[in-house]
């Protein structure tokens, strides 16, 4: 079973509806974080929580809110979604110790019509 | 500003032949350095990483090379493998501090192996 999972894997909405997407994990980790891939830009950091009751915006947070409800479970809101938010979406979590090795998700691909 | 640079958006190598990946960075409060790959309809995965302490680090084919002075680093890949093929991603983060973990990634390089 994979370590870091998430829901939904492909999603298809319109503008100005909500989405929530999910992740997962099961290596215990203490740090989550929330990346969008756009073609020519890499990863940018959304949103990053380093324990249960630690939220921290990254460098794109506007658009997006999260939630922290579970050491295993972290959650990535857009509460209305435009276009320019289609994107590659990664969850990734790393341990404390090692915080800089990051274990990603498989992605959620997203786009908004 | 786009604090950590690949400049080379894609990069074609003969099997067997060395494949070389660069990267640059402009915040010198930088002190660890990974490179990420990533497949088709997969997350990145971890390849390699190195402190600023060192210079070089060495893991079976993949080798990273940095030099501070410079601020640059550098991703050997010997021999090249078609397997190899991917996008790879450099990364940097500060471990001091309260931004510790926060990584800062390049925008990727596609590198293409050809059998």
């Amino acid at each position: 079973d994979a370590d870091v999972t998430q829901t939904p894997r492909n999603r298809i909405t319109k503008t100005g509806k909500r989405i929530m997407l999910e992740c997962s994990q099961t290596k215990g980790h203490d740090r989550m974080y929330w990346y969008r891939q756009d073609p020519g830009l890499g990863l940018q950091l959304i949103y990053y929580s380093f324990d249960v009751k630690d939220i921290n915006k990254g460098e794109i947070s506007d658009g997006y809110s999260v939630s922290r409800q579970a050491q295993a479970k972290f959650s990535l809101s857009l509460e209305s979604a435009i276009p320019n938010q289609t994107a590659l979406y990664f969850c990734a979590t790393s341990d404390s110790l090692l915080a800089g090795k990051q274990f990603f998700g498989p992605g959620t691909r997203l786009t908004v019509l | 500003d786009q604090q950590v640079k690949q400049n080379s958006p894609s990069l074609s190598v003969q099997e067997g032949r060395i494949s070389i990946l660069n990267c640059d960075y402009t915040n010198s409060m930088f002190d660890y350095f990974l490179w990420y790959k990533k497949y088709p309809a997969e997350g990145p995965t971890f390849l390699i990483s190195i402190s600023s302490i060192k210079d070089k680090n060495e893991d079976g084919r993949f080798t990273v090379f940095l030099n501070k002075s410079a601020k640059h680093l550098s991703l050997h890949i010997v021999p090249s493998q078609p397997g190899d093929s991917a996008v790879y991603f450099c990364a940097a983060s500060a471990i001091g501090g309260t931004s510790y973990g926060k990584l800062t990634f390049g925008q990727g390089t596609i590198l293409t192996v050809h059998p």
